[in-house]
């Protein structure tokens, strides 16, 4: 079935230092992969999605790269700060109907 | 715009207690969708809709009903509560798009959801 993985579970890193989240998808036909950021206590938020026309979107220190071949796609943060720490999700639609798949999560803990 | 409301915030029910999770939102948007989020679970879909009138179930549906008869609300019922449903519930709506989940997903803050 439609399948979205997520790695790794948990990253800690310090602040200033890079973070890669990797996901990889099993739908050949998905053209949107979206990242959201979700803060303790809130709802998921979109911070960046890339379509399947494009290989990278960049955003200040955020960026997604997608590779269609391989069915993956990364979630890059550079110059990472204490506020970056929170659970971030990939997704991919669903293959029927108008919802998402979600990857199950990273825990993102970003140290000063 | 106050976005994707969602109440109440908290609930505790007692095994087969009965009760209503409340969406709405005031953005137009013509799909809405409810998950559930469990730890080390990610966010799983009970059911969705694609407008007024139209709902389809999700990957997680037993247990739960749904209907949607304006654009704004989207009620999540429980049926008979058990422990298996504790967890958090997220509602979410975008925009119509393809027929396929391609547009941002605007979600409401959630509702913490014990049953004992």
């Amino acid at each position: 079935g439609e399948n979205v993985e997520q790695h790794p579970s948990t990253l800690s890193v310090q602040e200033g230092d890079s973070a890669v989240i990797k996901c990889t998808y099993s739908d050949s036909a998905s053209n949107y992969f979206p990242w959201y950021k979700q803060e303790l206590g809130k709802g998921p938020q979109l911070i960046i999605d890339i379509r399947s026309n494009v290989g990278e979107k960049k955003d200040q220190r955020i960026a997604v790269t997608l590779n269609k071949t391989a069915k993956h796609f990364s979630l890059h943060i550079t110059e990472t700060q204490p506020e970056d720490s929170a659970v971030y999700f990939c997704a991919a639609p669903r293959v029927a109907g108008t919802a998402l798949i979600f990857g199950k999560g990273t825990t993102l803990s970003v140290s000063s | 715009n106050a976005g994707v409301t969602q109440t109440p915030k908290f609930q505790v029910l007692k095994t087969g207690q009965s009760m209503t999770l409340q969406c709405a939102q005031d953005m137009n948007h013509e799909y809405m969708s409810w998950y559930r989020q469990d730890p080390g679970m990610g966010l799983r879909l009970i059911h969705y809709s694609v407008g007024a009138g139209i709902t389809d179930q999700g990957e997680v549906p037993n247990g739960y009903n749904v209907s949607r008869s304006t654009t704004e609300d989207f009620p999540l019922r429980l049926l008979s509560a058990a422990p298996s449903q504790t967890s958090v519930y997220f509602c979410a709506s975008s925009l119509k798009t393809s027929g396929r989940a391609d547009n941002e997903q605007f979600f409401g803050p959630g509702t913490r959801l014990t049953v004992l």
